[in-house]
Order: structure tokens, then C-alpha cells, then sequence
């Protein structure tokens, strides 16, 4: 099975500054990652697929990088609406999908 | 609009059994694989179960083998997740979500998978 940890698992930030969250594969993946975003009591939002493609709607400032193992969504100025938890999935192995633990995103 | 529904959910004692749905609109459902992922109260999201466009082509978590079972029925644009032999550990919201692929960069063949669209989820609980 491919292990998908992130890091780090929580982290405090403020309104207009930049975030860097990574994820790091058990195996290479090449670029079958992608990344989500949850609010406390509501389903995940797609954010990034395929490492670093943007889904459609989703603003500017969220982008993704990496390939292989080593992976990094990063906010480049954080708004009030992205205070959320942010899981970062493998689809390299379409038998069996696997998800990081989460990395929860606070208000410093 | 795109939309999932997910239904089903409730209390169960241990051993027990429930049969979650999913009821699609506003896409061609017979066109996408499918898929189960729950998550466990104040838990990360976990993968449960995958189906492919035509029921070819089913996973299954090592966590669910031979308990669940997951099946979709095109004509009436819905997914369904049979779950036996309940346990505590399986209590969770269950959420259905829809497989987009795009073609990959190393060629033909090849396509990235996504889950694009999410129902808002059913609750399941397992307790005596």
C-alpha cells in the first residue's frame, strides 16, 4: 500500500501570509496527487489535481507542485475562507486510493 | 446542477447491517467510476470503496474486504454500499464521490483521477 504523510499536521498562520504544506509518498506516484480542502462539517472540496492543475472555480492563490515523492500545496496569501483541514490523496494506485492524515490550517 | 445525495445512514448495533445510497443528477452517471470515503469522528478521511463505470472493475480497503459491498445501479443514476457485520470502528459519515480522469502526460493510456464531486454525506453509527 502507498503511505501518504504530510507535514506538518497542524499549523498557525494570519490573513495575507504564505502557507506550505507538504506531502510525501511511500513510493514514487509520479504526478497522480491530488489535494483537498474541509470545513469543520462539510465535505472535502477538490482543490489541485494531478500535483499541480487547478480545478475550476478554485482562486489563484492555491497552487501545487512535485512530482514522484515529495509534494507541496501552497497558499500565497491567505484569506479569511482558507482556515480549513487540507488532505493531500495518492490516485496513482486506482486499486486502492489513499489519503494523508491532514494538515489543519489555524488563525494565528 | 451536479449533485450527489447520499441516504442511508443511522444507528446499528455491532454485527448488524445497513445499505447506504447515492443518488446522482445533473451528470451522465453511467460515465464516471465511483466512490465510497468515510471519515471517522475528529479522523482524517479514509478510502473505502471504488466502482468503475460498468461494475467491471471494484475495489475494496483492506479495512471493508468481505464486509461491504459496494454496487451501482446506471438507470437510475445511483450508488449503493452494502455494509455487514458492523463494527465500532465503522461508525462515520460516509461520503459518495464521483471519479473524474483527465489524460496523463506519459501518453495514451495513461489519465489522472480525481474526485471532483462530493455529497455532503450520511452519518453511520455503530454502538450498542
Amino acid at each position: 500500500d502507498i503511505q501518504m504523510t504530510q507535514s506538518p499536521s497542524s499549523l498557525s498562520a494570519s490573513v495575507g501570509d504564505r502557507v506550505t504544506i507538504t506531502c510525501r509518498a511511500s513510493q514514487s506516484i509520479s504526478s497522480y496527487l491530488n489535494w483537498y480542502q474541509q470545513k469543520p462539517g462539510k465535505a472535502p472540496k477538490l482543490l489541485i489535481y494531478a500535483a499541480s492543475s487547478l480545478q475550476s472555480g478554485v482562486p489563484s492563490r492555491f497552487s501545487g507542485s512535485g512530482s514522484g515523492t515529495d509534494f507541496t500545496l501552497t497558499i500565497s496569501s491567505l484569506q479569511p475562507e482558507d482556515f480549513a483541514t487540507y488532505y493531500c490523496q495518492q490516485s496513482y494506485s486506482t486499486r486502492m486510493y489513499t489519503f494523508g492524515q491532514g494538515t489543519k490550517l489555524e488563525i494565528k | 446542477e451536479v449533485q450527489l445525495v447520499e441516504s442511508g445512514g443511522g444507528l446499528v448495533k455491532p454485527g448488524g447491517s445497513l445499505r447506504l445510497s447515492c443518488a446522482a443528477s445533473g451528470f451522465t452517471f453511467s460515465s464516471y467510476s465511483m466512490n465510497w470515503v468515510r471519515q471517522a469522528p475528529g479522523k482524517g478521511l479514509e478510502w473505502v470503496s471504488s466502482i468503475s463505470s460498468s461494475s467491471s472493475y471494484i475495489y475494496y480497503a483492506d479495512s471493508v474486504k468481505g464486509r461491504f459491498t459496494i454496487s451501482r445501479d446506471n438507470a437510475k443514476n445511483s450508488l449503493y454500499l452494502q455494509m455487514n457485520s458492523l463494527r465500532a470502528e465503522d461508525t462515520a459519515v460516509y461520503y459518495c464521490a464521483r471519479d473524474s480522469v483527465v489524460p496523463a502526460a506519459m501518453g495514451e493510456g495513461y489519465y489522472y483521477y480525481y474526485m471532483d464531486v462530493w455529497g455532503k454525506g450520511t452519518t453511520v453509527t455503530v454502538s450498542s
